[in-house]
């Protein structure tokens, strides 16, 4: 079974420009959540999305937000971008229902902002 | 706000040599996960604990939850080179799939 996959893998944008990525969970995954890992922060949840829907939102501005396909795939958008923003961005996918929440996490998306 | 501290953030050892790693909180977790990063990659799931005291081993990984279901612990048993990486626990609570992380180990196992 393939596992998660995140396009694209590397990204370098100019402040004030807007990105998106997207994210593939393994087949039969509804759940996809978004997480950003820098050095100083770790890793932070951003938000999750089941059946198209957010059901859970983490601390982190409006100009993150996402969304979920009914094929479950997911993207994120970030808007007005940040030299803050530059991070590793984790997207997770699970099987809904799974007892202890296991999590898959795909490869990630490198994001510098310059 | 569930925070997880983890500890230590970093650890040289030589092959051979026994370990521990140690994911402290004052907060309750329905679950907590193991994850293992290699640079570059994302997390790799390596083990789930649900029950309070369950202990869990997968080769000379050895992981534990606390009774209260608030701390846990990695053992890792004649280490060798190819553990070497960033080690994460992270705890789930009850609403969704959110996961609070802890701020990770980074093992350095030396031949």
């Amino acid at each position: 079974k393939a596992g998660v996959t995140q396009t694209p893998r590397y990204l370098i944008k100019t402040r004030g420009q807007q990105v998106t990525l997207s994210c593939s969970p393994i087949s039969g995954h509804r759940s996809v959540s978004w997480y950003q890992q820098t050095p100083g922060q770790g890793l932070q949840f951003l938000f999750e999305y089941f059946s198209e829907t957010q059901r859970n939102k983490g601390n982190f501005p409006g100009r993150f937000s996402g969304r979920q396909f009914s094929n479950s795939r997911s993207e994120m958008n970030v808007s007005t971008l940040e030299l803050g923003d530059s991070a590793l961005y984790l997207c997770a996918s699970s099987l809904a229902g799974t007892r202890g929440n296991e999590q898959y996490f795909g490869p990630g998306t490198r994001l510098t902002v310059t | 706000t569930q925070l997880l501290e983890q500890s230590p953030q970093f650890l040289s050892i030589q092959e051979g040599e026994n370990l521990t790693v140690y994911c402290n909180s004052s907060s309750v977790f329905s679950s907590l996960q193991w994850y293992r990063q290699e640079p570059g990659e994302g997390p790799v799931l390596l083990v789930t604990v649900v029950t309070g005291g369950e202990v869990k081993k997968l080769k000379r990984l050895t992981f534990q939850f606390g009774d209260a279901r608030k701390d846990s612990s990695l053992h890792i048993t004649a280490a060798q080179p190819g553990d070497t990486g960033l080690y994460l626990c992270a705890g789930a609570g009850n609403a969704g799939n959110m996961l609070t992380f802890g701020g990770g180990t980074r093992l350095m196992v030396k031949p």
